[in-house]
């Protein structure tokens, strides 16, 4: 069974620090997304990322894949109240049968 | 207009009731899915479907039915409920993309089971 895990659990930091959030797996992922959900809505699609060591930007949000595909981090530069939310990794194997979600990062950030 | 609505946005019933939470999308999409969430487990997939005709069981299936009544309907049915039923349940619709594909979600239905 592919499992994803994502540390911290929970997350509160001022306004303006820098914070990084991971998702580890045992397991190789032919992708892995991540998604926002903010509360009373469902999760939104941030960002895709396939190749292993790649690294994409959308804004202030860094996302990377690791080197082995089994890997992900969430680097947010400069936090905002607008940052607050549930951040989820999904990781695809190679049939993309179904995306397997980790159990979320809840971060708060305080103005 | 939302892409993906669900109805009822919050229910309350009781242990043995029988309740159906509806799930419809204007984006055309043959794929969709129903997911519960629970605190600390992140998004756990109870059923999918690829098309009207294909209804596949995911990873929590059990005192759960699912049917597909139209592309762009697909409903989820506790047919006995009981407590630890009590989540929110998302239904997601996707368009095929390989190991690229993007889930877009519904606004959730709040269940509590008494």
């Amino acid at each position: 069974t592919q499992l994803l895990e994502q540390s911290p659990q929970f997350l509160s930091i001022q306004e303006g620090e820098n914070l990084t959030v991971y998702c580890n797996s045992s397991s190789v992922f032919s992708s892995l997304q991540w998604y926002r959900q903010e509360p009373g809505e469902g999760p939104v699609l941030l960002v895709t990322v396939v190749t292993g060591g790649e690294v994409k930007k959308l804004k202030r949000l860094t996302f990377q894949f690791g080197d082995a595909r089994k890997d992900s981090s969430l680097h947010i530069t400069a936090a905002q109240p607008g940052d607050t939310g549930l951040y989820l990794c999904a990781g695809a194997g190679s049939s993309a049968s179904k995306i397997i979600f980790g159990s979320g990062t809840r971060l708060s950030i305080r103005p | 207009d939302a892409d993906v609505t669900q109805t009822p946005r919050n229910r309350i019933t009781k242990t043995g009731k029988r309740i159906m939470l509806e799930c419809s999308q204007t984006k055309g999409h043959d794929r969709m899915y129903w997911y519960r969430q629970d605190p600390g487990l992140g998004l756990r997939l109870i059923y999918y479907s690829f098309d009207v005709k294909d209804i596949n069981k995911g990873e929590i299936s059990d005192g759960y039915s699912v049917s597909r009544q139209a592309q762009a309907k697909f409903s989820l049915s506790l047919e006995s409920a009981i407590p630890n039923q009590t989540a929110l349940y998302f239904c997601a619709t996707s368009d095929p993309g390989g190991y690229q594909e993007t889930q877009y979600f519904g606004p959730g239905t709040r269940l509590l089971v008494l």
